[in-house]
């Protein structure tokens, strides 16, 4: 089947790094995917990584490791706006994307 | 950037309407839009997949005859939920890939809130 695992919270203070970290089952892996969701808005891209190791963009990075079906993302100083559910996604060969659950970030002064 | 708009963003009706819900790629041509569900504090669950000018694929478990979708042209897709009843209250979002560009990045629209009483 597939699958993909986060945790469901994360708590940080301002100014601190956390990483979130999601590991996954598939038969068909195309790519990771992160997305930011803020309350009742609309999901928006973060970040992707197809092959292995880290990619940086501003303040947060995702890392990809192939072999270990595993990636996190890495988010450094922290900024009460990033209080937000964050997912990992795989993309599927018809470009679709499986979404994990979710982490639920809060981001405390 | 690519923007994708959803019309209306928010939708009541009575048990047993339909609710057509319009997903646009204002400024890009989308071949491939994606349409997800989202039920409160859960993950987004793709529903199908609308490739334009062919019949839509849908996830296992969703009834093509109940979310009935068409992609007409290269910026549109709808989806309309047939006969709607209250368990289909949920946030309906759509997403679209750009024709020819990185097939990893989807862009979202606003969500549709639809409660069905």
């Amino acid at each position: 089947g597939q699958s993909l695992e986060q945790p469901s919270e994360v708590t940080a203070v301002e100014g601190a790094i956390v990483q979130i970290n999601c590991t996954y089952q598939t038969s068909g892996f195309y790519g990771l995917s992160w997305y930011q969701q803020h309350d009742g808005g609309a999901p928006t891209f973060l970040s992707y990584n197809a092959l292995d190791g880290l990619e940086e963009t501003g303040r947060f990075s995702s890392f990809l490791s192939r072999s270990d079906s595993y990636g996190y993302l890495l988010l450094q100083e922290l900024q009460m706006k990033d209080s937000a559910s964050y997912f990992c996604a795989f993309s599927g060969s018809a470009r679709q994307l499986t979404f994990g659950s979710g982490t639920q970030l809060t981001v405390l002064p | 950037g690519a923007v994708v708009s959803q019309h209306p963003s928010r939708v009541i009706c009575k048990s047993g309407t339909s609710v057509k819900i319009e997903c646009r790629s204002l400024d890009f041509q989308a071949t491939t839009m994606f349409w997800y569900r989202q039920f409160p504090k859960q993950s987004l669950m793709l529903m199908a997949t609308s490739n334009e000018g062919s019949k839509a694929t849908y996830e296992q478990g969703v009834e093509k005859d109940k979310f009935l979708i068409n992609h007409a042209s290269l910026t549109l897709s709808t989806l309309t939920v047939t006969s709607a009843h209250p368990e289909d209250s949920s946030f309906y979002i759509c997403s679209a890939t750009v024709a020819g560009g990185p097939g990893e990045t989807q862009y979202f629209g606003p969500g549709t809130r639809l409660l069905v009483l």
